[in-house]
């Protein structure tokens, strides 16, 4: 089945150490988003890419950054987590045509 | 502001009863979606229900149905013969551009 996979399930990190999540799809869409959920809040975006071209949410934090070498995979970077940056990250794509989205399992943060 | 408001943080249901989820949202723009996403506590967020708001005729999808009232702005759930398996938190959701932007949700606990 066409879908959205993340790895890994969970993450635990150390406070500043770089960590990378990722995110692969089949469904050749050519809209991918990554999300930041914290506990029993609605997800926030951080950026997106809509083929190569990178958008970013005018208060996602320098530290969050993201590569999409091609259209099947995407990749969050986190230079120095914090405590603060401990969540859910869901990824998902789209066509593009508004009409539909598609989500990941998502990755737990873990920072300690 | 381009906005969505659930205000009803928390909901219960007795098994096999209908319950309502409010949506409320703010856009200048004609022509969008609407969306509402349930995330049961293994954290997969699914597609329940997708309203073009174009079309004057509600949504169904079997004991999901959608209330849209374009004019007011207003986006409800109802679940019908509520079962156990739909506790969950329920996001509403719509495309801003290419973006999907969602409310804070509302946590349904159905009740056996």
């Amino acid at each position: 089945d066409a879908m959205v996979i993340q790895n890994p399930r969970y993450q635990v990190t150390q406070f500043g150490k770089p960590v990378t999540l990722s995110c692969s799809q089949t469904l050749n869409h050519n809209v991918m988003y990554w999300y930041q959920q914290k506990s029993s809040q609605a997800p926030k975006l951080l950026f997106h890419y809509y083929d190569k071209d990178f958008n970013n949410e005018a208060d996602t934090p320098d530290n969050f950054q993201s590569r999409r070498p091609n259209t099947s995979f995407c990749f969050l970077d986190i230079r120095s987590p914090g405590l603060g940056d401990a969540a859910m990250y869901l990824c998902a794509t789209s066509r593009g045509d508004r009409a539909g989205y598609t989500f990941g399992s998502g990755t737990r943060l873990t920072v300690v | 502001a381009q906005t969505v408001t659930q205000s009803q943080p928390e909901m219960s249901v007795q098994e096999a009863e209908t319950v309502t989820l409010s949506c409320t949202y703010d856009t200048s723009e004609n022509n969008y979606y609407l969306f509402w996403y349930k995330q049961p506590p293994s954290r997969q967020m699914i597609l329940v229900i997708r309203q073009e708001a174009y079309k004057q005729q509600n949504a169904t999808e079997n004991r999901f149905s959608v209330n849209f009232q374009k004019a007011a702005k207003s986006f409800s759930l109802k679940i019908s013969d509520s079962q156990l398996g739909d506790t969950a938190m329920y996001f509403c959701a719509w495309t801003y551009g290419n973006k999907l932007v969602f409310g804070a949700g509302t946590i349904l606990r159905v009740k056996s």
